[in-house]
């Protein structure tokens, strides 16, 4: 039974770049959430997608966009990156009907903006 | 929103001690989750726990929503136990976005 998987591992990038990160849900699941963790801090909530569509969303401007594909996987998308965004990015996935089901998260993608 | 609040922020043990982290809820909650995360940045699920306790080994953890509050207990503590112990809880259903504390360091030294 596969996990949570995201890629890349690290990530290196300058200021005004754009970034996109992968996430595929573990088996069976078919909600993404993805969260920003800044150094030191607890992960903060950034959206979810269900249905191939944002269904919740953090107090994150619109630099930041995602997708998500019939085969559940979803995409994570910053541009015009600043310094700020450096962080480890963290997506869980969850069984949308399971109400009192976890959620479970993968390693992470770790982003530098220089 | 929901406000969580982990106690204390940093815990240093000796191997085989135990240890007690606690977490502070704002709101009425029907679902917790208490996470460990590892140095590489993984996290680890340890428990769903709504409410009443739950063990697993050597961890065990309790809830007591009426009074909005969640206790981790690590036993006969291991150097492996080392890491960022978070909890975190959702704002409706245990899918909706989770709230995280700001988490607990654990520091065991053998």
């Amino acid at each position: 039974d596969a996990g949570v998987t995201q890629s890349p591992t690290h990530l290196i990038k300058t200021r005004g770049q754009q970034v996109t990160l992968r996430c595929s849900p573990k088996s069976g699941h078919d909600t993404v959430s993805w969260y920003q963790q800044a150094l030191g801090q607890g992960p903060q909530f950034i959206f979810q997608y269900y249905e191939e569509e944002e269904r919740q969303r953090g107090n994150f401007p619109d630099r930041f966009s995602g997708h998500q594909f019939p085969n559940y996987s979803s995409e994570l998308n910053v541009n015009a990156l600043l310094l700020g965004d450096s962080a480890l990015y963290l997506c869980a996935s969850s069984f949308r009907d399971r109400i009192t089901d976890t959620q479970y998260f993968g390693p992470g993608t770790r982003l530098t903006v220089l | 929103g929901i406000q969580v609040e982990q106690s204390p922020p940093d815990l240093i043990l000796q191997e085989g001690a135990n240890s007690t982290l606690r977490c502070n809820f704002s709101d009425s909650v029907n679902n917790l989750q208490w996470f460990h995360q590892n140095p590489w940045g993984q996290l680890i699920n340890l428990f769903y726990i709504p409410s009443g306790t739950k063990q697993n080994g050597r961890l065990s953890a309790t809830t007591v929503a009426t009074e909005r509050y969640s206790l981790l207990y690590i036993s006969s503590s291991q150097t492996t136990d080392s890491g960022v112990y978070f909890c975190a809880a959702p704002k409706t259903g245990a899918n909706s976005k989770l709230t995280f504390g700001k988490g607990i360091t654990l520091s065991v030294r053998p």
